[in-house]
């Protein structure tokens, strides 16, 4: 595998459902982002976990709970949903995100399509 | 706040014909950074260029080029000579380094078609 990679592809569940969804990368990054991309809006970032710490939290609602246990792993634990939460969902890495030090861009995987019913 | 305008939502044309894509930025930051991004059918976000906000100097990568103008906060890219593979969604981004927040701002992209 290289890149970021994300399971599942495609997700449907029900509101009262609890599932994950997984991301990857192989890229050696220090930094990993959870991003948000609902139909015709921009793309809203959720969460940044730098050095396995959650570093920003874009006041995200509590049935979206993120886990980082390493550095090369991102979770995104979804529980109680609402239809209002279908959107694509799509992980990202970079070097670091380290305040001060010069940027990295970011990578992204393909996406996770959730559908909420 | 950051704010990143992409005032076109679609753009059509005919393969072999130029197009621009327009990207205007918003930020009371001094140092930051703008990216774009394609993003084909398959979902994935894909990098295409990252600019300092101390370099103004344009970049030509192939059939791409890009114009920074900071006077007018403006960061438009080109495609010259367009082919079908390059229809796609393309989204400009904005980080600032100022405030130490290392998230992207994304305007809400342009999907470009390009006709055979």
């Amino acid at each position: 595998e290289t890149g970021v990679t994300q399971t599942p592809r495609h997700l449907v569940m029900g509101m009262t459902n609890k599932k994950s969804l997984k991301c990857e990368q192989h890229l050696g990054h220090n930094a990993m982002y959870w991003y948000k991309q609902s139909a015709k809006k921009p793309l809203e970032l959720m969460f940044v976990y730098n050095f396995k710490e959650q570093t920003e939290n874009n006041s995200v609602p509590s049935r979206f709970s993120p886990e980082c246990p390493n550095s090369s792993h991102l979770f995104l634990h979804l529980h109680t949903l609402q239809p209002e939460d279908s959107a694509l969902y799509l992980c990202a890495s970079s070097q670091d995100a380290l305040p001060g030090g010069s940027y990295n861009e970011q990578f992204f995987g393909p996406g996770t399509r959730l559908t909420v019913l | 706040a950051q704010k990143v305008t992409q005032a076109q939502t679609e753009i059509s044309v005919v393969e072999k014909e130029d197009v621009t894509l327009d990207c205007v930025y918003e930020t009371r930051d001094t140092t930051y950074y703008l990216f774009w991004y394609k993003q084909p059918p398959s979902g994935e976000l894909v990098f295409l260029i990252r600019r300092n906000s101390f370099d103004e100097q344009n970049e030509i990568s192939g059939r791409y080029s890009w114009n920074f103008q900071k006077s007018t906060s403006s960061f438009n890219f080109t495609i010259t000579a367009s082919q079908v593979v390059d229809s796609a969604v393309y989204f400009c981004a904005l980080s600032d380094l100022d405030t130490g927040r290392r998230a992207l701002t994304f305007g809400s992209g342009t999907r470009l078609q390009v006709q055979p």
